[in-house]
């Protein structure tokens, strides 16, 4: 069963500084890997996704994130973070083989202090 | 250009109470399904349906009765509702061949 564990439910950082949101899966097979962010009280949007081609991403907002096979892993990334980054970041898997649904992870929520 | 909506989007009940949430998307999406979003669990999927009268469940699907019998609706009903229910609940959707899901913007439920 594939499962997906976020490293830190709150991550703070200052604008302007890097931002590093941590993302591990565990899958019997290569996966299809995504990024979505949930402003307050909003739905989910798509930062970004991995699906088998070029193992760095990029996505809306000058977000990227990095597949790293031998680690398992898929984190998110921003050079320097902006007040309207603040927000709720969701990792997901699926897995093309089987139906492709998702597994989400438990999210993490991130704040810029200014 | 809907895309996809969800009503309502505040919901109160009380427990023992059948409620049904509303999902509709306008692009023509085999595939639609509803997940819960609840602290600590991100978001788990209670039902999902890969097209018209083809339903299957996630998850966490008990308590939770879904029916599609067009293409653009996915109907999400409790039966009867209990205060485990209490949750915000998303819908989404994706065509066939292609990886990603779009949500709604979410219902929020409270089972009193």
């Amino acid at each position: 069963a594939q499962s997906v564990t976020q490293l830190g439910s709150h991550v703070s950082v200052s604008e302007g500084a890097l931002v590093l949101l941590r993302c591990n899966y565990s899958s019997s097979v290569p996966p299809y890997l995504f990024w979505y962010v949930q402003y307050p009280n909003q739905g989910l949007q798509l930062l970004l996704k991995y699906t088998s081609a070029a193992t760095l991403v990029k996505g809306i907002n000058g977000f990227e994130a990095e597949f790293k096979k031998s680690e398992t892993s898929f984190h998110l990334t921003k050079p320097s973070a902006h007040m309207s980054d603040a927000a709720e970041y969701f990792c997901a898997v699926s897995d093309p083989h089987y139906g492709q649904n998702f597994v989400f992870g438990p999210g993490t929520r991130l704040s810029v202090l200014p | 250009d809907a895309g996809i909506t969800q009503s309502p989007r505040y919901k109160i009940t009380e427990t023992g109470r059948q409620v049904t949430l509303m999902c509709h998307q306008t692009w023509s999406h085999s595939y639609m399904f509803w997940y819960r979003q609840d602290l600590g669990h991100g978001l788990r999927l209670i039902y999902y349906s890969a097209a018209a009268d083809i339903t299957d469940k996630g998850e966490v699907p008990d308590g939770y009765v879904v029916s599609r019998s067009k293409t653009e609706n996915f109907p999400l009903t409790l039966e009867s509702a209990t205060r485990s229910q209490t949750s915000v609940y998303f819908c989404a959707s994706r065509a066939t061949g292609q990886e990603t899901q779009y949500f709604g913007p979410g219902t929020r439920l409270l089972v009193l």
